[in-house]
This record gives C-alpha cells, structure tokens and sequence, in this order.
C-alpha cells in the first residue's frame, strides 16, 4: 500500500465549477499537509499548505484535512481555464526530511 | 532572480553514456534533493543533501551518484545509462521550520535515453 493515494484522474470539469481533489494517507504520524500544482512542462509550485486538522483558505483554494480519517482535500471555487495542471498532495512528518506524494491528478478546466 | 535552477533542460542520449545533471539555488537552503518524475507524473524521491551531507539515499541504483560540493548546489551524475531512466528529474531545495515546510523546485532535466 502507497503511503498517500490519490486518484490520478484525468478530471475535466467546466470553467466555473467547483473542483473536489482528494489524497488518503496510512500513517497516523503525517503532520504537514501541502498541495502542490504542477503545469505541464514546469517544476511543482506549493500551492496551499495546512499543519495538522482543519481547513485552510487562500482565494479560491480551500484545503482541508481530516486526520481521524486520513483524508487530504483541496477545493477549487469557480475554477478557470488557467488551474488546469496536475495537482500533487504531499505530506512530511514533523522533523522528517521527506515529503512523500500522491501521484498526481491531471486536472482541464473547460472553458 | 530564478531560486532553483537545474542544467541542462533537455538531455538526450545514447544507451550506455554517463551524464550528469547541475543544480543551483540561490535561497540559501540548507537541504536539497533529487527527485524523480515518471511518465505517469509519479514524484519520488531519490537523494536528499543536507549542508553537504547525505541524508537520505532511496533504493536508487548505484549508477546514480549525487554530489554536493557545496550546500547551494547538488549534482547528479548517472553511468551506464538504461532506456528506463527516462524521466524528468527535478532538484529542490527546502526551507522548513517556524511552522512552516516549503520545497522549492527547480524546472526540471527532461532525460531521453535511446
């Protein structure tokens, strides 16, 4: 078992819908939790990043983490053309040295 | 002003040759780490160098030899290069603490053995 899954999609959704992405993860220990967007051709960018449970908010992204039941989320509000790239989740242990990731999904905004 | 910056961006090479791979950050990061990202966009970790020591060394064959000769850069050199080391390869580096733990990702190296 993957250490964090997530689904690798493609999802395509159209321009002004709210996107759902979501990562599970095994170990209890994880305690960072990021989001990284990743354009095609381009190295990962941090998008949001939370530490332990709760929701986070910046803009039209909102990030949320559920440690009782593993269960990383991002939420994309009134999506546009320009958030279509790959979404990686990633999570890291406190005083850890490695981030581990999902694998990605491939997200098309339509316009 | 680009933070992490890899050369070259593209490398396309022959079965059998050895290349290496240049990284540079100008954050002045303590850490830094290879990564390797396959054709399914799968992101795994390979190196991580911390202050110019070794830290994390994954199941990476022994073709693959990091080097860092100082901590704001980190190097990758492969021998006997293999059709299966096709990917893009991405450097890092990490700034952490206060909270906070943030990577920093360079362009990437887009490898294409043949």
């Amino acid at each position: 078992q993957k250490e964090v899954e997530q689904d690798p999609g493609p999802l395509s959704v159209p321009e002004g819908a709210i996107v759902s992405l979501n990562c599970t993860y095994s170990n209890s220990a994880f305690q960072y939790f990021m989001w990284y967007r990743q354009y095609s051709r381009k190295g990962p960018e941090l998008l949001m990043y939370t530490y332990s449970s709760g929701n986070k908010e910046d803009g039209r992204f909102t990030a949320q983490v559920d440690k009782s039941s593993k269960y990383i989320s991002l939420f994309i509000r009134d999506s546009q053309p320009s958030d279509s790239a790959t979404y990686l989740c990633a999570t890291i242990i406190q005083g850890a040295q490695k981030l581990v990731f999902g694998q990605g999904t491939r997200l098309t905004i339509n316009p | 002003d680009t933070a992490v910056s890899q050369t070259p961006k593209y490398l396309v090479t022959q079965m059998g040759n050895d290349k290496s791979i240049k990284c540079e950050q100008n954050l002045g990061h303590d850490t830094m780490y290879w990564y390797k990202q396959d054709s399914k966009k799968f992101l795994k970790i390979m190196f991580s160098y911390n202050n110019k020591e070794l830290i994390i060394n994954e199941t990476v064959p022994n073709r693959f030899s990091p080097k860092s000769p100082d901590k704001a850069h980190l190097n990758l050199h492969i021998n006997s290069l293999e059709l299966g080391d096709s990917a893009v390869y991405f450097c890092a580096s990490r700034s952490a603490g206060g909270g906070s733990e943030t990577q920093y990702f360079g362009p990437g190296t887009r490898l294409l053995v043949l």
